[in-house]
């Protein structure tokens, strides 16, 4: 299995831009997350994905994040428009039925200028 | 609410000293136990799991964590850390709430290990 595939790896974009990050779980599981990781607020769990259907996307920052599941094999999160205090990492994980352990993608460096 | 606490924020020990880490975790029901490991520049890995039965689990590269209910805490444990243990490590909770599986990690214990 390739594991979880995030692309790009790394993106750089100016402010205002929009932004999309793409993720493709591991073949057979039906639970997805996206989190973001940065020095000062560590790791966030951004959406939770399971079947395919959002069950908590508390943790969005505000409404310039959306992120859609079309399918169990793909998923997008997008910014716009992107501002500079969104640099970060950010990783995509799958999971069988979301009980289990999670299995991160290597993740996309966002970098806004 | 539940939580995840992880009190040593970083920790640094020379090469072959003992390590534990903490990990408390505040749920009154059945939880999965999780300690992940991310190495500079990588994303994080599933070091070891906890579900149910022994409370001593073993997980990979030599590192063991205690589940220990009464203290609502799965301290991660190696006898003789290597410099490339040099990582930051995260403990996660996994608990049912709400309907939904709630996934929670600590804010992570970054170690660097002189060598």
């Amino acid at each position: 299995d390739a594991g979880v595939i995030q692309s790009p790896r790394h993106e750089v974009t100016e402010m205002g831009q929009e932004v999309t990050l793409r993720c493709k779980p591991i073949s057979g599981h039906n639970s997805l997350f996206w989190y973001r990781q940065t020095m000062m607020r560590g790791l966030e769990l951004l959406i939770y994905f399971n079947n395919n259907v959002p069950i908590d996307d508390s943790g969005m920052p505000e409404d310039r994040f959306s992120a859609k599941m079309p399918n169990a094999s793909f998923s997008t999160l997008k910014i716009q428009p992107s501002e500079p205090r969104d640099s970060a990492v950010y990783f995509c994980a799958s999971s069988l039925e979301g009980k289990w352990g999670y299995t991160f993608g290597s993740g996309t460096r966002l970098t806004v200028v | 609410a539940q939580s995840v606490s992880q009190h040593n924020h970083h920790v640094i020990l020379s090469e072959a000293a003992s390590l534990e880490l903490g990990c408390n975790y505040s749920y009154g029901g059945t939880v999965n136990l999780f300690w992940y490991v991310q190495y500079p520049g990588q994303h994080l890995q599933l070091l070891l799991k906890y579900f149910s039965g022994d409370p001593l689990v073993k997980g990979i590269k030599g590192f063991e964590a205690e589940f220990i209910k009464s203290k609502f805490s799965f301290n991660l444990r190696k006898p003789s850390v290597q410099w490339s243990d040099t990582a930051e490590y995260f403990c996660a909770v996994n608990a049912w709430a709400s309907g939904t599986y709630k996934y929670i990690f600590g804010t992570g214990t970054r170690l660097k290990v002189l060598a």
